[in-house]
C-alpha cells in the first residue's frame, strides 16, 4: 500500500530565506514521487517530478527536492523564499498507473515580508 | 501542445438543484481523465477516472457521477445537490501508462446553498 504524509500543515518563513517543507512517503515498491503548487482559487501546477533517475530533482521557479530512500523522504526545498512563493503545497506519490496517485493533505506556505 | 479547460469557474446552486461541470482537454489523445474534490482546507480527494470513452471508476460512494461521452470530455454530474458537495472541483488528465505526470485544470469552485 502507498501513503504519503505532509508533516507540517503550515510553514511560515520570510522573504529571502530557505524553505523546506517535509513530505514522507510508503510504499511497497519504487514510487514516483511529485511536488505540485496550488495558488488559491487555481488549478494544481507541477512543481517536480523523481521517477527513479537523479536523486536530486531540480524543479521550476528554483525549488528542488531529493528522493532519500532510506529516509523515505522527499522534502522540498528552495535556497531564498519569494513572497510569490505563497501557496499551498502537494506531495504526492504514485504506483503503476494514475488511479494508485495519492495525494498529501498539503502544506501552506507563508512568506513574510 | 496540451490544454484542459474547466466550465464554469464559479457556480452558486441551491440544495437539490442538479449539476453538470464539464471537462475538455485539447491536444492529447486517449487521455486518463480524473475529477477530484477539494474541500476547504484539505486535500484532494480523488472522485472519478476514466482511461477511455464509456469507463468510468468511481472511488468513493456518494451523490455524484461522472461522464466520458467523448474522448477529451469528462463530465461530472449530479441528480440533486447537497450541502456537502461544496467544494472545489479540479479535472486532470494523463498520458495513460506509467506513473504519469496529471495536469489539472483551473477548477470549478461549488458553493450549494
Amino acid at each position: 500500500a502507498q501513503s504519503v504524509t505532509q508533516l507540517d500543515s503550515h510553514v511560515s518563513v520570510s522573504e529571502g530565506t530557505p524553505v523546506l517543507l517535509r513530505c514522507n512517503y510508503s510504499s511497497s515498491y519504487s514510487p514516483s514521487l511529485f511536488w505540485y503548487v496550488q495558488h488559491p482559487n487555481k488549478g494544481l501546477q507541477l512543481l517536480l517530478k523523481y521517477t527513479s533517475a537523479a536523486t536530486l530533482v531540480k524543479g521550476i521557479n528554483g525549488f528542488e527536492a531529493e528522493f532519500k530512500k532510506s529516509e523515505t523522504s522527499f522534502h522540498l526545498t528552495k535556497p531564498s523564499a519569494h513572497m510569490s512563493d505563497a501557496a499551498e503545497y502537494f506531495c504526492v506519490v504514485s504506483g503503476t498507473g494514475g488511479f494508485k496517485t495519492i495525494f498529501g493533505a498539503g502544506t501552506r506556505l507563508f512568506v513574510k515580508a | 501542445s496540451q490544454t484542459i479547460h474547466q466550465w464554469p469557474a464559479t457556480l452558486v446552486q441551491p440544495v437539490g438543484s442538479p449539476l453538470s461541470l464539464e471537462c475538455t482537454v485539447e491536444g492529447t489523445s486517449n487521455p486518463n481523465l480524473y475529477w477530484y474534490r477539494q474541500a476547504a482546507g484539505r486535500g484532494l480527494q480523488l472522485l472519478f477516472y476514466s482511461v477511455g470513452i464509456g469507463q468510468i471508476s468511481s472511488e468513493v460512494p456518494q451523490n455524484l457521477s461522472a461522464s466520458r461521452p467523448q474522448d477529451r470530455q469528462f463530465i461530472l454530474s449530479s441528480k440533486k445537490l447537497l450541502l456537502s458537495d461544496s467544494g472545489f472541483y479540479l479535472c486532470a488528465w494523463s498520458v495513460e501508462g506509467g506513473a504519469e505526470t496529471q495536469y489539472f485544470g483551473p477548477g470549478t469552485r461549488l458553493l450549494v446553498l
